[in-house]
């Protein structure tokens, strides 16, 4: 299995909701990622886990956080949202953090906040 | 801190070749590249880690210069599906594991 599934595919959702992203890896990779990608611009990086521990976060807003409940899932949570935070969120994973590993990218959640 | 990437666009006709600079102003690890189609998931070309590296996939190669901190993906004999947007990722010595992404090159392929 080489491939990184997130779900929903689509979201849509109020300022006032509180959604989660799901993503999962079953390739035994120890890194997962966060990103967030604008209409076309290159994926920004929001959040890195290593071995289930946060190791990166980019300064982002608290109304998103992140968890790995295990080294095969990684959630993102949203709450209280602005319809500036719509975007295609992509999961990503690699064997681990280091620079010599390429990102398995998943499809990605598009969010749409109203 | 992001790479830069240049051409933003370029236009082909099948069977024609294309070079994708990509340079930063910080020393780098390493120089990713990949290719994201229209609505889909960013997909993984190759990764270049040391300097001098050239490395292939299939016609589409790519060479990295440590001493000017610049890549370039070289497209040969063009295919429509090399259609996409190319970014160039980089991991810079100072900024630990944090892969930052250039703008983009958007390549159109024509028959």
């Amino acid at each position: 299995d080489t491939e990184v599934t997130q779900t929903p595919k689509h979201l849509v959702m109020g300022m006032t909701n509180k959604k989660s992203l799901k993503c999962e890896q079953h390739m035994g990779h120890r890194a997962m990622y966060w990103y967030k990608q604008k209409a076309k611009k290159p994926p920004e990086l929001m959040f890195v886990y290593s071995y289930e521990k946060l190791s990166i976060n980019e300064s982002v807003p608290s109304r998103f956080s992140p968890e790995c409940p295990n080294s095969s899932l990684l959630n993102l949570h949203l709450h209280a949202l602005q319809p500036e935070d719509s975007a295609l969120y992509l999961c990503a994973s690699s064997l681990d953090a280091s620079s010599y590993n390429e990102q398995f990218f998943g499809p990605g959640t598009r969010l749409t906040v109203l | 801190q992001q790479p830069v990437q240049s051409p933003q666009a370029v236009i082909l006709r099948e069977g024609e070749d294309a070079v994708i600079n990509c340079s930063s102003s910080k020393a780098l690890y390493s120089v990713h590249w990949y290719r994201q189609k229209h609505g889909e998931a960013p997909v993984f070309l190759m990764i270049l880690l040391k300097g001098g590296e050239q490395k292939g996939h299939e016609k589409i190669s790519a060479s990295f210069n440590e001493k000017k901190q610049q890549s370039s993906l070289y497209l040969t004999a063009s295919q429509l599906s090399y259609s996409g947007t190319y970014f160039c990722g980089i991991l810079i010595k100072a900024a630990g594991n944090k892969l930052t992404f250039g703008g983009g090159t958007r390549v159109l392929v024509k028959p």
